[in-house]
């Protein structure tokens, strides 16, 4: 069963703070995606990865191709990251379309 | 240039009406994709076209059909609305079929009284 596992839920951190947000897939993958959504529902594409790490001003993503783990962190958080974080996967071939995990509710606090 | 845009932005509907969402790739992607999102949960996939063939359909009832238009537009149709078709509706465009980065609408969100 193809499934996309992300913890936690939800986390609550204080401005500044290191978060750090994982993700774990069951099987083989062609690519993996972070995604933002904010409230409003419009969802914006932060990362695809198939290996190694993406940085991107604070946030950074990591790849584990042998433990099918990924994570997303953000370095010197804000009150303006608060969203959901989502990991999503391409299992390759003729599958073009993403699998998602349910997301990551993030609050940072002032 | 203008992003991935889809219509209406909110809709409501009584059961076992029909529904049509539409959505506008950005200009050059071949790639529309189609995703139900209930409230709480990750986006499930619903379609894929790609030059204007279906390459992917997800576990959805025959009530959801869709379509891609040659200038690569698309179109989602929803018939005999159940309350549980209650949802955001994102479209997410890229520029090939598989791999590539995936460009989302503000979504259409559903409602079914």
């Amino acid at each position: 069963k193809n499934e996309v596992e992300q913890s936690p839920q939800n986390l609550t951190a204080q401005e500044g703070e290191f978060i750090t947000i994982n993700c774990s897939y069951s099987v083989g993958i062609s690519a993996l995606h972070w995604l933002q959504q904010h409230p409003g529902g419009g969802i914006v594409s932060l990362f695809m990865l198939s290996s190694g790490k993406k940085k991107h001003g604070r946030l950074i993503a990591t790849i584990n191709i042998q433990e099918k783990h990924s994570s997303l962190h953000i370095t010197a958080s804000h009150p303006r990251d608060s969203a959901v974080y989502i990991c999503a996967v391409n299992y390759g071939g003729s599958q073009g379309n993403l699998i998602f995990g349910k997301g990551t509710k993030l609050s940072v606090k002032p | 240039d203008a992003g991935v845009t889809q219509s209406p932005t909110h809709l409501i509907k009584t059961r076992g009406q029909h529904v049509t969402l539409r959505c506008s790739p950005i200009s050059g992607h071949k790639s529309v994709s189609w995703y139900q999102q209930v409230l709480g949960q990750g986006p499930q996939f619903i379609f894929q076209y790609y030059e204007k063939e279906e390459r992917g359909r997800g576990n959805f009832p025959d009530r959801f059909s869709a379509r891609q238009f040659p200038n690569y537009s698309s179109e989602l149709n929803v018939n005999a609305l159940l309350l549980g078709d209650s949802a955001l509706y994102l479209c997410a465009s890229s520029l090939l079929h598989s791999n590539q980065p995936q460009h989302f609408g503000d979504g259409t969100r559903l409602s079914i009284l």
